[in-house]
């Protein structure tokens, strides 16, 4: 158990929805990532947050919206969804904003647009 | 997007057996990062590398991050069946943007 959290652990949604995927860092961490990995794409890095803020942005669409709130909880949120969309999504934290040197990933979110 | 070039796709190799996997990109990264990632699992960061040049291990781990700061390579040394699973590379840019490669899938067998 890495300590970091994410719910649902399954969603199956049609297209054209929109979903929310919740990320609980582990305790002390204040960054949070989100990562997309699927069978054509591979691995992807979406964005990330630190403290509240963003703090860099990768290969996530503009249907694609993410936040970091005060209880450093992150939410992404997937918008106008297709069958593409389908995939893994992972969460990580780590303790720093800048280089990693530990990063701790949740189990993922697997998405399955219909 | 963009992703690195990591070789082999995947390797048999037998238990005891030394390992070795590279990445190369036509980018520059500021930070080097090795994962590896079990069935239904998510990935765990193994080694990172921050200088170009710079050699790190972990237990039987070995990461190199290449002095054109373009590539690197994973040795795993004796290796052991537990060390099954699916190594990534990635690469950091100075923005913190960060490119995965494909992955090598490693099986060993005992």
């Amino acid at each position: 158990d890495s300590g970091v959290t994410q719910t649902p652990k399954h969603l199956i949604t049609a297209t054209g929805q929109r979903v929310t995927l919740r990320c609980s860092p582990r305790s002390g961490d204040l960054s949070v990532y989100w990562y997309q990995q699927s069978l054509d794409q591979g691995l992807q890095f979406l964005i990330q947050y630190y403290n509240g803020e963003e703090r860099a942005k990768g290969n996530i669409l503009e249907r694609f919206s993410a936040q970091q709130f005060p209880d450093l909880h992150s939410e992404l949120n997937l918008s106008s969804l297709e069958l593409g969309d389908s995939a893994l999504y992972f969460c990580a934290s780590s303790v720093v904003a800048g280089a990693i040197n530990t990063q701790y990933f949740g189990p993922g979110t697997r998405l399955t647009v219909l | 997007g963009q992703q690195l070039n990591q070789s082999p796709q995947s390797m048999f190799i037998q238990e005891g057996e030394d390992v070795s996997m590279n990445c190369t990109s036509s980018s520059i990264f500021n930070t080097w990062l090795w994962y590896k990632q079990d069935p239904g699992e998510g990935p765990v960061l193994l080694i990172a590398l921050y200088k170009a040049g710079e050699l790190t291990s972990n237990g039987r781990l070995t990461a190199q991050f290449g002095i054109t700061r373009k590539d690197s390579f994973l040795n795993i040394s004796a290796s052991i069946p537990s060390d099954v699973g699916i190594y990534f590379c990635a690469g950091q840019y100075a923005n913190n943007d960060m490119r995965f490669g494909a992955g090598t899938r490693l099986t060993v067998k005992p």
